[in-house]
């Protein structure tokens, strides 16, 4: 089957403004990760789910970034009044099951990059 | 906190050299470790994943090993080829799901032709 898929590939945007990534994981999957990846540095993790709710947003920045997953398949990462710094490639992964569950090799998207001018 | 270290950052070797990668973690409480790839511009391409019950793990040229108490792995490419360079990433899962993986800075490979 096909893997994850994210959209759009590329997003720029202006300082201020609203955008929305999202994020098609494998089919039967019932964990989504979203990361952050900056130039030169590996991904950080910003929010966990499974099933439809959110388990760990610990890694969410601020306030201005919300992700949803509202039938447990597609999510959405939406950021409100971007800056420059929030200018990265945005990645999601999912797996079959959780840590520890022996089904919990995480399959990773190409990627949003964003552009915040 | 789990921190990852790569060494080393950057790499550059003949085709055909066997070679090593190296990844620590700070804490060895760890559900499960994995390899990935990163070619410029793309997304990550899952390598091998190595269980904390495991000690390694192998999918042809490559070989994935794992200490767990002494917080280490190493990623062995034999026979390497040109099509081999790109980024090389080690992330651990820690958590449960909880924090997601915890990435290193990853290694730059170039093999030359």
């Amino acid at each position: 089957g096909a893997g994850v898929s994210q959209t759009p590939s590329n997003k720029v945007t202006e300082k201020g403004k609203y955008v929305e990534l999202r994020c098609d994981p494998i089919s039967g999957h019932t964990a989504l990760y979203w990361y952050r990846q900056s130039l030169g540095q590996g991904p950080e993790f910003l929010i966990y789910f499974q099933g439809t709710g959110a388990a760990d947003d610990s890694g969410l920045p601020n306030d201005r970034f919300f992700a949803v997953r509202p039938e447990g398949s597609v999510s959405t990462l939406k950021i409100q009044r971007t800056e420059r710094g929030d200018s990265a490639v945005y990645l999601c992964a999912s797996s079959k099951g959780t840590s520890g569950s022996g089904e919990d090799e995480q399959f990773f998207g190409p990627g949003t990059r964003l552009t915040v001018l | 906190k789990q921190e990852v270290t790569q060494i080393p950052a950057a790499l550059s070797v003949p085709e055909g050299e066997n070679l090593v990668l190296n990844c620590s973690f700070t804490d060895s409480a760890i559900y499960n470790l994995q390899w990935f790839r990163q070619d410029p511009g793309k997304g990550l391409t899952s390598l091998l994943l190595i269980q904390s019950s495991q000690r390694e793990q192998t999918s042809g040229r490559l070989n994935a090993s794992l200490d767990k108490s002494s917080g280490r792995s190493t990623l062995y490419i034999a026979a390497s080829q040109p099509g081999d360079s790109a980024t090389y990433l080690c992330a651990v899962d820690s958590g449960g799901g909880a924090d997601g993986l915890t990435f290193g800075k990853g290694t730059h490979l170039i093999i030359q032709p």
